[in-house]
Formats: structure tokens, sequence, C-alpha cells
């Protein structure tokens, strides 16, 4: 199975900083790698597909790069609504897997 | 409008059996690869199952390989999830999911989550 180690675990920031999340793949994904928000009680929200691709409507101000094994996750000048915990998703063999979530507070 | 609309979620027994139902809407669902996903209370996020658009394959979590079963209904939108043999580390939030396109298996759109507490 594919491994996704996700860091940091948590992270504090204010309203207008850039944070920077990781995710590295135990083998290589190609670009097979999303990235996901969820809100506490709902459902989570695809960001990224293809590890650099917006999906329809999301903010410019969040970035995916990376391929292989090494993935990152940017959120530039952070909004009150970015508080939030995020996480990747690796479906480029199955079982696919998730990363083990990033909560950020703002 | 892309929706996925879960239900059957509830309290059962360990031991106990649940099926779990998806109607979905807004998109050409035998075109579509679709997949369910569960989430523990306060615990990230597991891939269960998934289900090739035509049902020909399916693909299962070693944790739920055995007891669980996916399929599909095309004339009615539907996805399922039989789940037998259920234990408490069953217990989650369970969401349908679509892929992304015929391209990529990305989990692009989601349920609102059913809830399922096994539990005696």
């Amino acid at each position: 199975d594919i491994q996704m180690t996700q860091s940091p675990s948590s992270v504090s920031a204010s309203v207008g900083e850039t944070i920077t999340i990781t995710c590295r793949a135990s083998q290589g994904v190609s670009a097979w790698l999303a990235w996901y928000q969820q809100k506490p009680g709902k459902a989570p929200n695809l960001l990224i597909h293809a590890a650099s691709s917006f999906q329809s409507g999301v903010p410019s101000r969040f970035n995916g790069s990376g391929s292989e094994t090494d993935f990152t996750l940017t959120i530039l000048g952070l909004q009150p609504e970015d508080a939030a915990t995020y996480y990747c998703l690796q479906a480029h063999r199955y079982p696919f897997t998730f990363g083990g979530g990033t909560k950020v507070e703002i | 409008e892309v929706q996925l609309v879960e239900s059957g979620g509830g309290l059962v027994k360990p031991g106990g059996s649940l099926r779990l139902s998806c109607v979905a809407s807004g998109f050409t669902f035998s075109t579509y690869n679709m997949n369910w996903v569960r989430q523990a209370p306060g615990k990230g996020l597991e891939w269960v199952s998934s289900i090739t658009s035509s049902g020909s394959y399916v693909y299962y979590a070693d944790s739920v390989k055995g007891r669980f079963t996916i399929s599909r209904d095309t004339a009615t939108s539907s996805l399922y999830l039989q789940m037998d043999s259920l234990r408490a580390d069953d217990t989650a939030v369970y969401y349908c999911t679509r892929s992304l396109n015929s391209a990529s298996d990305i989990f692009a759109f989601w349920g609102q989550g059913a809830l399922v507490t096994v539990s005696s």
C-alpha cells in the first residue's frame, strides 16, 4: 500500500499569511494527487486535482505543486474562511490512501 | 448540479448488517466510477470501496474486504454498500463520492454523509 505522510498535523497562522502543507508518498504516484478542505460537520471539498489543477470555483490563493512522491499545498494570503482541516489523497493505485490531515487555525 | 444523497445509516449491534444507499442526480450515472469513503468520529478520511462505471470491477479496503459489498443500479442512478458482520470500528460517517471523470478516480463530488454507529 502507498502511505501518505502529511505535515504538519496542525498550523496556526494569521490572516494574510502564507502557509505550506506537504504530503509525501511512500512510492511514486505520478500526478494522481488531490487536496481537500474539510470544515467541521461537512463533507470534504475538492480543491486541487492532478497535483496542481484547480477544481472549478476554488480561489486562486490555493496552489498545488509536486509530482511522484513530494507534493505541497500553499495557501497564499490566508482568509478567516480557510480555517479547516486539509487532506491529501493519492488515487494512483488501490487502495487509495489519504494523508493524516492538517488542521489550520487562524 | 451534481447531487449525491445517502440514506440507510443508523444504529446497529456488532455482528449486524446495514445497507447504505446513495441516489445520484445531475449527471449521467452510468459513465462515472463511484466510491465510498468513511470517517470515524474525530478521525481522518479512509477510502472504503470503489466500483467502475459498468460495475464490472470492484475494489475494497482490506479492513472491509469479505464483509462489505458495493453495487450500483443504473436504472435508478443508485449506489449501494451492503455492510455485514459489522464491528465497532466500522462506526463512521460514510460518504458516497463520484470520480472526477473517466480519466481520473479522484473523488470530485461528495454526498452529505450517512452516520453508521455500531454499538451494543
